[in-house]
Parts: structure tokens; sequence; C-alpha cells
């Protein structure tokens, strides 16, 4: 099915370790974005890449970096895992064109242990 | 800088009855409002979205929403509600570069 597709869908890290999560989407969009939700927090961006060759940081960028690989896929790499990074990562895409909304992925569940 | 507030953390409804969910926004300009759903476990799909024109928008699953101005506002509706609506519900605003702020969400449970 089209979609935004996201790896893995859960991981548990050791402080200090480091992973990359991946997304990927099907629908052709120029917009992609990763947000954190936290429990009482809504989602709250991260970074977002507005075209291919592009990135820019939102609200909480801190303590994540971003590669816009190609059209398709946009990852997110923590560096150096803490645990204030536990939380449910979702990415999202968007068509610019025709005022279209975000698709949002499944999520990845991540706990810094 | 743009914001949602969802008053609202958790509401119980009965099934069969009405529901809204408030939402309220600060945004310096004309906003792009949306309302997302998100079930256990999932992502979040889109309800509906407002962007102009008509101030009252249809959604997806029997849902409407009402664009206030003048409150600033943006409530989401169902006339009935059904167990299946069991679920968190998140409106955002966005500015033009699509940069969305959402509401901290409301949780709905459904009794029977």
């Amino acid at each position: 099915n089209a979609g935004v597709t996201q790896t893995p869908k859960f991981q548990v890290l050791k402080t200090g370790q480091s992973m990359t999560l991946q997304c990927a989407q099907d629908m052709n969009h120029n917009s992609m974005y990763w947000y954190r939700q936290d429990p009482g927090m809504g989602l709250r961006l991260i970074y977002y890449s507005a075209s291919e060759g592009t990135t820019d940081k939102g609200e909480v960028p801190n303590g994540y970096n971003v590669s816009r690989l190609n059209k398709r896929e946009f990852s997110l790499r923590l560096e150096s895992a803490a645990p204030s990074q536990t939380s449910v990562y979702f990415c999202a895409s968007r068509r610019v064109q025709d005022s279209q909304p975000q698709h949002f992925g499944d999520g990845t569940r991540l706990s810094i242990l | 800088a743009q914001s949602v507030t969802q008053p609202d953390i958790h509401i119980t409804v009965s099934e069969g009855a009405s529901l809204e969910l408030r939402c309220n926004y600060s945004y310096g300009a004309t906003p792009y409002l949306f309302w997302y759903v998100q079930s256990p476990g999932q992502g979040l799909q889109l309800l509906l979205k407002y962007f102009s024109g008509d101030t009252l928008v249809q959604g997806i699953k029997g849902f409407e929403a009402e664009f206030k101005r003048s409150q600033s506002s943006f409530n989401l509706r169902k006339p009935s509600v059904h167990w299946s609506d069991a679920a968190e519900y998140f409106c955002a605003v966005g500015a033009n570069d699509y940069k969305l702020s959402f509401g901290a969400g409301t949780t709905v449970t459904v009794r029977a």
C-alpha cells in the first residue's frame, strides 16, 4: 500500500548508543518531516525537509541530525542517545501542490535506558 | 509564533451521543487548521482541514468543524458517536510552509 513507511517500529537503546530511524514515502511528495510525540505534549517538530536537498530545524532539533537521502527517504539520527529522547517518533510527508496535508507513518517507539 | 490549546485532556461520551472537542489557536495571519485522529499504536489520520472559504468544514467519518475567527477556535463535532470513535484527537495549526503546531490532544472514551 502507498504511504509513509517507518523502520524500525520498536527499538530499545542504551544511553550513549547511536541510532538511525528510517522513513520512506512512495507518494512522490516534496516535503518530509520528523516529529516526536510525548504524553501530554502532542507532536513537536524536530526537523523538516521542504524539498530534496534541503533540511531545516523545527521546534526541538537538539540531539538529532537528519539526512534527506533522496526524494523518497528522510532519516533521523541520534548520535548519542539520552533517556530524554525516549519517545514515539513520527515521519510525515506532504505534496506541496494543491495545499495537501501531511500524511503520517505509524511511528517508531524508541526507549532509551 | 503559532500555538494550539486543547482545553480538554479527556472526554467520555456515551455511544450515540454528540461529541464536541475544543480547539483554540494563536496565529498572526489566516491559519491553516487541521484535525487529526490517532488510534492506539497507529499514526495520525487526517479528519478534516480548513484553509479558506466556508467556515463549516466536513470531514471523514461524519466529523465536522467550524472555524470562528473572532474566537480563534476550530471545534470538532460529531452528532452521534460510535464505539470506533474512541481515540486521541489532535488539533493543529500551520503556516504557509506547513510547519504544523499540534495541541496536546484530547482522548475520547466511548461508553456503551
